[in-house]
């Protein structure tokens, strides 16, 4: 079982303020490492999916970054919105070497609260 | 476009009652998965399918069976229930597997008493 940690846990933020946190994961057998958003009540749905060292994806005011050699991926929201407030969800694949193993494993998450 | 869904939504069943948890994809994804998710524990996979006929054991397989005779429906049957598996069981489905993304159900809530 891989040892998957996202921080913080939870924050509050203001209205505006940009935020980040950060998914850490054990580098070895790096494959690919996925970031999703659940809002309460509905189901977690895709923001990315990064694969190389490096990496940086964007979609709208968040952003993400990866660093496989380390084991770490930094999460960004930009000016935050009311409905940004969710609960973010990382989660690599890092069974196998050098082949991915369907079987990804879910950090506990970091629940953002955006306060108007 | 009715993408995934899954059946029932809530459901209550007594201890040692066979039990069916319904999942359905309308994108003939190769890839189907179930996750339970439970208060303290981050989202955690039960079994997979890879494609029809093809399933493998996750993280926490004990007390389950899956199946997959079609490529859209991928159901998961508890055989004999425990309030252990009480818990809120989501589907999944994706194009590849790994490093492709994974569309979610809406989730089904089980109690089990």
């Amino acid at each position: 079982i891989l040892n998957v940690e996202q921080s913080p846990q939870s924050l509050h933020v203001q209205e505006g303020d940009s935020t980040n946190f950060t998914c850490s994961f054990p580098s070895s057998n790096f494959y690919a490492l996925h970031w999703y958003r659940w809002e309460t009540a509905k189901s977690p749905e895709a923001l990315f999916v990064m694969t190389l060292n490096g990496d940086e994806k964007k979609k709208g005011r968040i952003s993400a970054t990866l660093n496989t050699k380390e084991g770490y991926s930094y999460l960004y929201i930009k000016g935050s919105q009311p409905e940004d407030s969710a609960t973010y969800l990382c989660a690599p694949d890092c069974t196998y070497s050098g082949a991915g193993s369907y079987q990804l494993t879910f950090g506990k998450g970091t629940k953002l609260s955006v306060i108007p | 476009d009715a993408g995934i869904t899954q059946s029932p939504r809530y459901k209550i069943t007594e201890t040692g009652r066979q039990v069916t948890l319904m999942c359905h994809q309308t994108w003939s994804h190769s890839y189907m998965f179930w996750y339970r998710q439970d208060l303290g524990h981050g989202l955690r996979l039960i079994y997979y399918s890879a494609a029809a006929d093809i399933t493998d054991k996750g993280e926490v397989p004990d007390g389950y069976v899956v199946s997959r005779s079609k490529t859209e429906n991928f159901p998961l049957t508890l055989e004999s229930a425990t309030r252990s598996q009480t818990s809120v069981y989501f589907c999944a489905s994706s194009v590849t597997g790994g490093n492709s993304p994974l569309h979610f159900g809406n989730g089904t809530r089980l109690t089990v008493t």
